[in-house]
């Protein structure tokens, strides 16, 4: 049969608009959050980061913010540029002392000209 | 830096041949992480090492699947006897000990036929 892959959430910009791309992540023990970019035929690459006893971070051009009630992370791009496409991944250390990331599925967004 | 390194790029083999992934990790960093990427189930852990010990295979699909770590340089990931259900991105990544963040390579792109 037919082989069914993940539906990737895909979200589509204007250049020079605003992004927002969400995450809701699983673990209400996880203290680290990350966020990557992973662009067409290389590996995720690091954004940005923040922990827990933060709800706001900002970096150049992106900003994470982290709603621990509703256990909901978020990564705002300002003035998205084309080459801000790419696949998204928010991912979470869990519990424990442990060193793992867990990755979700991604979010594709594209920058129209 | 050179980054993490991942050889083969690409691996085209046939079924039931053995596969031989290699990584070499950043110089210092504690840990190495082993991933399979795949449409259907997005980026899976396989295995992560601590200082060269094996510390978590539960990612590992089954026994066709093995990992080593001889050296602080150097990994592998061998699949024998490769299956085209294989077929996949696998990518290493490392990390500090002091740090979550993990860095990728670029990924090997094997395709079992």
């Amino acid at each position: 049969g037919e082989s069914v892959g993940l539906h990737l959430p895909t979200l589509s910009v204007q250049e020079g608009d605003n992004s927002i791309i969400n995450c809701a992540y699983s673990n209400s023990a996880s203290d680290y959050f990350i966020w990557y970019k992973q662009e067409s035929g290389k590996g995720p690459q690091f954004i940005i980061d923040i922990r827990s006893n933060m709800d706001k971070r900002q970096g150049q051009r992106v900003t994470v913010l982290l709603n621990k009630t509703v256990k909901h992370l978020s990564l705002q791009i300002a003035a998205t540029q084309p080459g801000d496409s790419a696949v998204y991944f928010c991912a979470e250390n869990g519990e424990g002392s442990a060193r793992q990331l867990t990755f979700g599925s991604g979010t594709q967004l594209t920058v129209l000209p | 830096d050179a980054g993490v390194i991942q050889s083969p790029r690409h691996e085209v083999t046939e079924m039931g041949q053995e596969v031989t992934l290699r990584c070499k990790p950043i110089s210092g960093h504690d840990y190495l992480f082993w991933y399979r990427q795949t449409m259907m189930r997005g980026l899976e852990l396989l295995i992560y090492f601590n200082n060269n010990v094996p510390i978590d295979d539960s990612g590992m699909p089954e026994d066709r699947f093995s990992a080593k770590m001889p050296n602080a340089s150097f990994s592998t990931l061998k699949i024998q006897p490769s299956e085209p259900r294989d077929s996949a991105v696998y990518f290493c990544a490392s990390s500090l000990d002091t740090s979550y963040e993990q860095y990728f390579g670029p990924g090997t792109r094997l395709t079992v036929t």
